[in-house]
């Protein structure tokens, strides 16, 4: 079984700063594939990044970015220059193999505040 | 990135009823789709995997009966909620994916948000 912990309930960020959401996942297989998702608060779960098991570097996609070390099976995601629009739910969740392939484990959600 | 819609986007039945949501994959043909359910700031919790063609998967706890998932074509799968009941309300969201292989990206739909009075 997979399982991904968010322990930040929410987090509060200044308009133009960075900030760094975290994850941690846990799973038994060795091929896995690790997702973030933002959720507005009309519900719509909008895909933002992918990172593989195998790939030696950390994906990016504009201003996302995520913190991959996999010795410490931490996923983190990194904003750069936040904007008011990026308020929202955010969820890191996880695919692995097995009897569980194809599907997605999602962790907690953290929701996030951008400030003008 | 994929297109995925759900219909209707919100709902108020009464109890007893039954609701039919759809979820259909615009631009692809997705070979599975998922159907998720979500309680106010909560996560998200797998209700069922839904392969075309074949019966669907369902999670442990889940009721078959209760929540049939039709999977007729490539691009539309539906989710029965059958004599629905005040405790079935709750935001309902659905996925698909090209092959279901983990490295392939789910794309949501915008969600059903079910009320039972």
């Amino acid at each position: 079984a997979q399982k991904i912990t968010q322990t930040q309930p929410g987090m509060f960020v200044q308009e133009k700063e960075a900030v760094t959401l975290d994850c941690t996942y846990d799973t038994s297989d060795q091929s896995y594939g690790l997702f973030w998702y933002k959720q507005p608060s009309s519900g719509e779960m909008i895909f933002l990044i992918y990172q593989g098991s195998y790939d030696e570097q950390n994906a990016t996609e504009g201003r996302y970015s995520l913190n991959f070390q996999k010795a410490r099976k931490s996923a983190n995601l990194v904003i750069s220059a936040s904007q008011l629009g990026d308020s929202a739910m955010y969820f890191c969740a996880i695919t692995a193999g097995g009897t569980s392939y194809g599907k997605l484990t999602f962790g907690q959600g953290t929701i996030l505040t951008v400030h003008p | 990135g994929a297109v995925v819609s759900q219909h209707p986007s919100r709902v108020i039945c009464k109890s007893g009823t039954s609701v039919k949501i759809e979820c259909r994959s615009l631009d692809f043909q997705a070979t599975t789709m998922f159907w998720y359910r979500q309680f106010p700031k909560k996560s998200l919790m797998l209700m069922a995997t839904s392969n075309e063609g074949s019966k669907a998967t369902y999670e442990q706890g889940v009721e078959k009966d209760k929540f049939l998932i039709n999977h007729a074509s490539l691009t539309l799968s539906t989710l029965t909620v059958t004599s629905a009941h005040p405790e079935d309300s709750s935001f309902y969201i659905c996925s698909a994916s090209l092959g279901g292989w983990k490295s392939d990206t789910q794309y949501f739909g915008p969600g059903t948000r079910l009320t039972v009075l």
